[in-house]
């Protein structure tokens, strides 16, 4: 089966500092790697997807991720965080049957 | 842009109780799913539905629970006789293909069993 983990529980950064949020997969075959994002009471929110071609991908709110197949890992970054993006960050594979299987999520706050 | 509607956004049931938790996908949308979240854990899917049926279910998707499309757009997830173990976020989520990638999320029923 196909799997992603998130190394860390909880990231913080300072407003206008870079953000980064670790993601490493495991997979035969080609992945399929997404970033969801959770803002409180709300539900999942897709920020961007790496299906095939250039290893960076940029997605929705200023976010992108580099899919790095020697060191299988699917980081997503923003260059300058902002306030408004401290939430609950998911990283995804697609597995085997077209399902989704989550990391445990990270805790991403953004300080002022 | 369209949604994905979930009601009750939280639900309160006493152990033992059957509880109905509600979805509306996105019209055009052919597969639906859901997934869940218990607290401080990771999301984990229940269940895939295609053409009025399941298409896959997980270890968790035990006898206790069913789908159903009663309508041409509500999509419903039962418990039968709730546990206090199925205290969670579920999520409902629907895509207009079955390839796993654009889903859209709904915004979750939080289902507190007491």
């Amino acid at each position: 089966a196909q799997s992603v983990a998130q190394p860390e529980d909880q990231v913080n950064v300072a407003e206008g500092n870079p953000l980064t949020v670790k993601c490493t997969y495991s997979v035969s075959g080609n992945p399929y790697l997404f970033w969801y994002v959770q803002y409180p009471n709300r539900g999942l929110q897709f920020l961007l997807k790496y299906i095939t071609g250039d290893n960076l991908v940029k997605g929705s709110y200023g976010f992108e991720a580099e899919f790095n197949k020697s060191q299988t890992s699917f980081h997503l970054k923003k260059p300058s965080a902002l306030v408004s993006d401290s939430a609950l960050y998911f990283c995804a594979v697609r597995d085997d049957d077209y399902k989704l299987s989550f990391g445990a999520g990270t805790t991403v706050t953004v300080r002022a | 842009e369209p949604e994905v509607t979930q009601t009750p956004s939280h639900q309160v049931t006493q152990m033992g109780q059957e509880v109905i938790l509600r979805c509306v996908p996105i019209s055009n949308h052919l597969y639906f799913y859901w997934y869940r979240q218990i607290l401080g854990q990771k999301v984990e899917f229940l269940v895939s539905f295609y053409n009025n049926e399941i298409s896959e279910k997980s270890e968790i998707f035990d006898d206790q629970f069913s789908v159903e499309r009663p309508d041409g757009s509500n999509f419903t997830l039962k418990i039968r006789s709730t546990k206090l173990e199925d205290s969670a976020m579920y999520f409902c989520a629907s895509s207009a293909t079955g390839v796993g990638y654009g889903y859209t999320f709904g915004s979750g029923t939080r289902l507190t069993v007491v």
